[in-house]
């Protein structure tokens, strides 16, 4: 079946501008995440949904950061006030199982570039 | 907090070859997991080992196997007769038991492997 799909794939935007970010995760996982992933670095995470509720949100950077999952499965995160420090990509990831050493699915991420 | 280490920001081997990537993590926690994510250039993470710290056993998965030393915090992960097609960023990744609501994945800063033909 489809994984796990993000877009836009590239995103440019001009410093102060809001940009909004879309995962469609695998059909039927509930969990979601999100990380960021600095040029060079590993993901860090930013923020976690099971179904609709925002269970952990203690990577936001800032309270430019939102993200939300109203019904459970598309999930929007948004970037207010984009700022250059925010260029990165940002990954999506969704999960099946809640308990477990389950697998994390990747999407192929959004390359945000703030000028 | 926990961290994960990956102290080999680059390796390379022979295509065929042995090599290992090293992982060390910190943790005040005795129940865990790990994880080695494969993520190549065009930046789709996939997973390629994981390790559940309860089990004595190293987790092994065709050419991909790991050495977990719980006592000294330490993840390796060989792989064996490489092929042009492990060349990726490797990134050692961790996350306790599933408490509610603390799923997330902490991820060490990566391997660059190139494999050499």
């Amino acid at each position: 079946g489809a994984g796990v799909s993000q877009s836009p794939r590239y995103k440019v935007a001009k410093r102060g501008q809001d940009v909004a970010l879309r995962c469609d995760p695998i059909s039927g996982h509930v969990s979601l995440f999100w990380y960021q992933q600095a040029l060079g670095q590993g993901p860090e995470f930013l923020t976690y949904f099971q179904n609709e509720a925002q269970l952990d949100k203690s990577g936001l950077p800032s309270d430019r950061f939102f993200a939300e999952r109203p019904e459970g499965s598309v999930s929007t995160l948004k970037i207010q006030r984009t700022q250059q420090e925010d260029s990165a990509v940002y990954l999506c990831a969704s999960s099946y199982r809640t308990a477990g050493p389950y697998e994390q699915y990747f999407g192929p991420g959004t390359r945000l570039t703030v000028t | 907090a926990q961290t994960v280490t990956q102290s080999q920001p680059e390796m390379s081997v022979q295509e065929a070859e042995t090599v290992t990537l090293s992982c060390t993590y910190d943790t005040s926690e005795s129940d865990y997991y790990l994880f080695w994510y494969k993520q190549p250039p065009s930046r789709q993470m996939i997973l390629v080992i994981r390790q559940e710290a309860y089990k004595q056993q190293n987790a092994t998965e065709n050419r991909f196997s790991v050495n977990f030393q719980k006592a000294a915090k330490s993840f390796s992960l060989k792989i064996s007769d490489s092929q042009l097609g492990d060349a990726a960023m490797y990134f050692c990744a961790y996350r306790i038991v599933s408490n509610f609501g603390n799923e997330k994945l902490t991820f060490g800063t990566g391997t660059r492997l190139t494999i050499i033909p």
